[in-house]
């Protein structure tokens, strides 16, 4: 596709039940990554995978979290047992460059997760 | 533990006024840096970034950044701002090497008052 996509584009869920978030990465991209955005807060790093090397899941906030990415494309960030601080936007991104950490990642839309 | 400073949460411009958005981060290390950009109804997106050579960064758009390494700085500059700069600008900072955990600011909300 022609950019980063991401589904569903807003969930509304209740405390406690488990929610799937889907990202698209860009056709090629290698690495993808995760983040949150809760309200007032900077983007905070949850998860990157990059090729077929084991992810980097050093930003997961509790073991609650939990992301898998199938085929080196598509990924799926689970929460299980959703809390309202979960609240937030989740944010996937996906790069193809190769430049020891400075490589451009190209942002989707976003999830907006509402626990109630 | 690392950190990125916006100084500026909000800001308020006129047309054609000089802008100078602060960013200061700490990590004792060499790092990259980059400011992304959200324009209203679009995704992040990157404005520039630093990562090795000239300490001055030239972006899309007009936009600078200068690096200063004994401020721990990498503050964006435009010259004359548009309305069409109104945006939240991010400031982030990773540890350089095969570290890919950006580190963000809160942001800057631009308003640029036609």
């Amino acid at each position: 596709g022609a950019g980063v996509s991401q589904s569903p584009s807003n969930k509304v869920t209740e405390k406690g039940k488990d929610v799937e978030l889907r990202c698209d990465p860009i056709s090629g991209h290698t690495a993808l990554y995760w983040y949150r955005q809760s309200l007032g807060q900077g983007l905070e790093f949850l998860i990157y995978f990059q090729g077929n090397s084991a992810p980097d899941k050093s930003g997961l906030p509790s073991d609650r979290f939990s992301a898998e990415r199938t085929g080196g494309s598509v990924s799926t960030l689970t929460i299980q047992r959703t809390q309202q601080e979960d609240s937030a936007v989740y944010l996937c991104a996906s790069s193809f460059e190769i430049l020891a950490g400075a490589e451009t990642q190209y942002f989707g839309p976003g999830t907006r997760l509402l626990v109630l | 533990a690392q950190s990125v400073s916006q100084h500026n949460h909000h800001v308020i411009l006129s047309e054609a006024a000089s802008l100078e958005l602060g960013c200061n981060y700490s990590y004792g290390g060499t790092v990259n840096l980059f400011w992304y950009v959200q324009y209203p109804g679009q995704h992040l997106q990157l404005l520039l970034k630093y990562f090795s050579g000239d300490p001055l960064v030239k972006g899309i758009k007009g936009f600078e950044a200068e690096f200063i390494k004994s401020k721990f700085s990498f503050n964006l500059r435009k010259p004359s701002v548009q309305w069409s700069d109104t945006a939240e600008y991010f400031c982030a900072v990773n540890a350089a090497g095969n570290n890919r955990k950006l580190i963000w600011g809160l942001g800057t909300s631009l308003a640029v008052n036609p």
